[in-house]
């Protein structure tokens, strides 16, 4: 059972354009949204998170939305460059009792940026 | 700028063989994950830690997966035999114990496994 789920394996996007990557997920009890960046060969690399609470979060090139009632995230890079090719994973997490740290990950988008 | 250690970077094995990963989280995060990642999917949880103690582990193939984290610092996770379909990134990630809003995990580079 996918809870996280990415439905674009991959996505090019022109330098300087915008980069919207998605998420879904199934169930409503998560409390937190995260996105992972990756390399080859490195392991993920925190980029940024949402609390349930809020709708949008944003930090510098990278604003990440929220829509708790379609249970859909979005990632949107303006404008994109190209370091930013990688895979993005989309992680939930639930909130509350202490354990529930663990993050279920989404299967990945591989962002190509194109000079 | 701390990191999470992991050892070996690359590992070839024969199937049936045993093979051994180990993590050294960031010091003063008592919380230490295994997760494993097929290429093509996402990272999967195999076991949680709190400092000694195992907080989950219910995705880890018990039969031939073992992890230990005897003093609540570094940790290994072992498999014996491998087998074909284990053939993966092994990657160990740490947090504070309690991590607050971002809920954040600092993942090392990983270890990569090739089972011929």
């Amino acid at each position: 059972d996918q809870q996280v789920k990415q439905n674009s394996p991959s996505l090019s996007v022109q330098e300087g354009r915008i980069s919207i990557l998605n998420c879904d997920y199934t169930n409503s009890m998560f409390d937190y949204f995260l996105w992972y960046k990756k390399y080859p060969a490195e392991g993920p690399t925190f980029l940024i998170s949402i609390s349930s609470i809020k709708d949008k979060n944003e930090d510098g090139r990278f604003t990440v939305f929220l829509n708790k009632s379609a249970k859909h995230l979005s990632l949107h890079i303006v404008p994109s460059q190209p370091g930013d090719s990688a895979v993005y994973f989309c992680a939930a997490q639930f909130g509350g009792n202490f354990g529930n740290e663990k993050l279920t990950f989404g299967t990945g988008t591989r962002l190509t940026i194109i000079p | 700028e701390a990191e999470v250690a992991q050892s070996p970077r690359y590992k070839i094995t024969e199937k049936s063989q045993a093979v051994a990963f180990w993590c050294d989280p960031i010091s003063g995060h008592a919380t230490l994950y295994w997760y494993r990642q097929i290429l093509g999917q996402g990272p999967e949880l195999l076991v949680q830690f709190q400092d000694e103690s195992v907080v989950d582990d219910s995705q880890l193939p018990k039969d031939r997966f073992s992890a230990e984290r005897l003093k609540g610092v570094d940790s290994t996770l072992k498999i014996q035999p491998a087998e074909l379909g284990d053939s993966a990134m092994y990657l160990c990630a740490s947090s504070l114990v309690w991590t607050g809003p971002t809920g954040e995990l600092f993942f090392g580079e990983g270890s990569r496994l090739t089972v011929l």
